[in-house]
């Protein structure tokens, strides 16, 4: 079975700019979470995505939003780049339950450099 | 407030030593969920455990043991008879139980086995 993968792998990008990151969860799985990796701040969760609609959003702004496609497929956008959006983004797909029901499958990370 | 506190920040041990990771969460919440979670060089967290606010008992799979104790808010992560491969950032985690499944980490100890 494929684990999950996200694409691109690696992304510079400009301050202003916007980005979009791809997740494409293990088949069968329908919830896809997003989370925030820097070397100050930590691991942060961005938000879920379960059957194509936001189940749960962490504290981040606007210019952070995602979606989820009917083939559980994720993708996530960051409008007006700052330096400080430079983190891994890491995506986690599991069956359904969330956290605390399923075990969550993390994908190799989109490293995002914004300069 | 909900928070997750990982004190070594950095643990160094030669290969076969045994090794503690401590972990240290604070939440009001009744029901919670701990976590810990293993991110190796390539950078995908791998789940390693998940464990209810109910059941304090300890758990043992292999080399690996973990010790619950709510008196002390602790979680903390034993490695026996530590490998090389064990070099990792491990990460520990709290959700609520009964709101949504946002999930709070800790700062991650970064482990390297000594060969």
């Amino acid at each position: 079975k494929a684990g999950v993968t996200q694409t691109p792998r690696y992304l510079i990008k400009t301050r202003g700019q916007q980005v979009t990151l791809s997740c494409s969860p293990i088949s069968g799985h329908r919830s896809v979470s997003w989370y925030q990796q820097t070397p100050g701040q930590g691991l942060q969760f961005l938000f879920e995505y379960f059957s194509e609609t936001q189940r749960n959003k962490g504290n981040f702004p606007g210019r952070f939003s995602g979606r989820q496609f009917s083939n559980s497929r994720s993708e996530m956008n960051v409008s007006t780049l700052e330096l400080g959006d430079s983190a891994l983004y890491l995506c986690a797909s599991s069956l359904g339950g969330g956290p605390k029901r399923d075990t969550q499958y993390f994908g190799p990370g989109t490293r995002l450099t914004v300069l | 407030a909900q928070k997750v506190t990982q004190a070594q920040t950095e643990i160094s041990v030669v290969e076969k030593e045994d090794v503690t990771l401590d972990c240290v969460y604070e939440t009001r919440d009744t029901t919670y969920y701990l976590f810990w979670y293993k991110q190796p060089p390539s950078g995908e967290l791998v789940f390693l455990i998940r464990r209810n606010s109910f059941d304090e008992q300890n758990e043992i799979s292999g080399r690996y043991s973990w010790n619950f104790q709510k008196s002390t808010s602790s979680f903390n992560f034993t490695i026996t008879a530590s490998q090389v491969v064990d070099s990792a950032v491990y990460f520990c985690a709290l959700t609520p139980g009964n709101r949504d499944d946002k999930i709070i980490f800790g700062k991650g100890t970064r482990l390297h086995i000594l060969p």
